[in-house]
C-alpha cells in the first residue's frame, strides 16, 4: 500500500518570502503521479501542481515549483514570493494506475503580512 | 469548461436519520467520479469511485453507499447516520482530457450528525 507523509503540521512565512513544504511517499510502483492540492478556508480542494514520475524535469506553475527526488521518494513544494492568499492547508497526494489518490495529512501554511 | 456541483452545502442531521448527498458534473461525458470524506484537520479518505453508470467500487466498509443513476450524477447515501459520519464530504471527477489522471473537486458538503 502507498503512504504519503507530510512531516510539517504547520508552517508560517512572511509575505514575499519563499517557503518549502515537505512530502515523502512510499511505493513499490515505478509509474505514478504526484500532486499538491491547496485547501483554503472555503475548503474547496484546488490543484496546484502535478508531476509525472517518468519526467526528470521538476514541474513549475508560476510561483509554485516542486523538487522531485524519485530515488529518495521526496516531493517538496516551493512557494516563491508568498502572498496572503496562499494561506491554506496544503496536501501532497500520490496516484498510481487506477486513478486512486492517496493523500498526506496536510500542512497548514500561514502567510504573515 | 467543466463544472462540478454539490448540494447541500451544509447539513445537520440527527443520529439514525437517512442521508442523501448529490454531486453533478457539467461539461464532460463519462467521467470517473469519486466520493471522499475529510475529518476535521485531516487528509482525505476515498470512500467510493465510479467509472460508469451503475459501476460503484467501495474503498472503506461502512454504513454509507453510493449510486450513479446517470452519467454525470453521483449520490452518497445512508439509511441510518452515525455520529462518526460527521465530516466534510467532497466529490471529485477525473479521467478526461490531456491530464486524464487528474482529479478536480467540488465545493463539498459539511455534514454534522447530532
Amino acid at each position: 500500500a502507498q503512504t504519503v507523509t507530510q512531516s510539517q503540521p504547520e508552517m508560517s512565512v512572511q509575505e514575499a518570502e519563499t517557503v518549502t513544504l515537505s512530502c515523502t511517499y512510499d511505493t513499490s510502483e515505478s509509474n505514478y503521479y504526484l500532486f499538491w492540492y491547496k485547501q483554503p478556508p472555503s475548503r474547496q480542494m484546488i490543484l496546484v501542481i502535478r508531476q509525472e514520475a517518468y519526467k526528470q524535469q521538476n514541474a513549475t506553475e508560476n510561483r509554485f515549483s516542486v523538487n522531485f527526488q524519485k530515488a529518495a521518494k521526496s516531493f517538496s513544494l516551493k512557494i516563491s514570493d508568498s502572498q496572503l492568499g496562499d494561506t491554506a492547508m496544503y496536501f501532497c497526494a500520490f496516484m498510481t494506475a487506477g486513478n486512486m489518490l492517496t493523500f498526506g495529512g496536510g500542512t497548514r501554511l500561514m502567510v504573515k503580512p | 469548461s467543466q463544472t462540478i456541483h454539490q448540494w447541500p452545502a451544509t447539513l445537520v442531521q440527527p443520529v439514525g436519520s437517512p442521508l442523501s448527498l448529490e454531486c453533478t458534473v457539467e461539461g464532460t461525458s463519462n467521467p470517473n467520479l469519486y466520493w471522499y470524506r475529510q475529518a476535521a484537520g485531516r487528509g482525505l479518505q476515498l470512500l467510493f469511485y465510479s467509472v460508469g453508470i451503475g459501476q460503484i467500487s467501495s474503498e472503506v466498509p461502512q454504513n454509507l453507499s453510493a449510486s450513479r443513476p446517470q452519467d454525470r450524477q453521483f449520490i452518497l447515501s445512508s439509511k441510518k447516520l452515525l455520529l462518526s459520519d460527521s465530516g466534510f464530504y467532497l466529490c471529485a471527477w477525473g479521467g478526461q482530457g490531456t491530464f486524464s489522471y487528474e482529479q478536480y473537486f467540488g465545493p463539498g458538503t459539511r455534514l454534522t450528525v447530532t
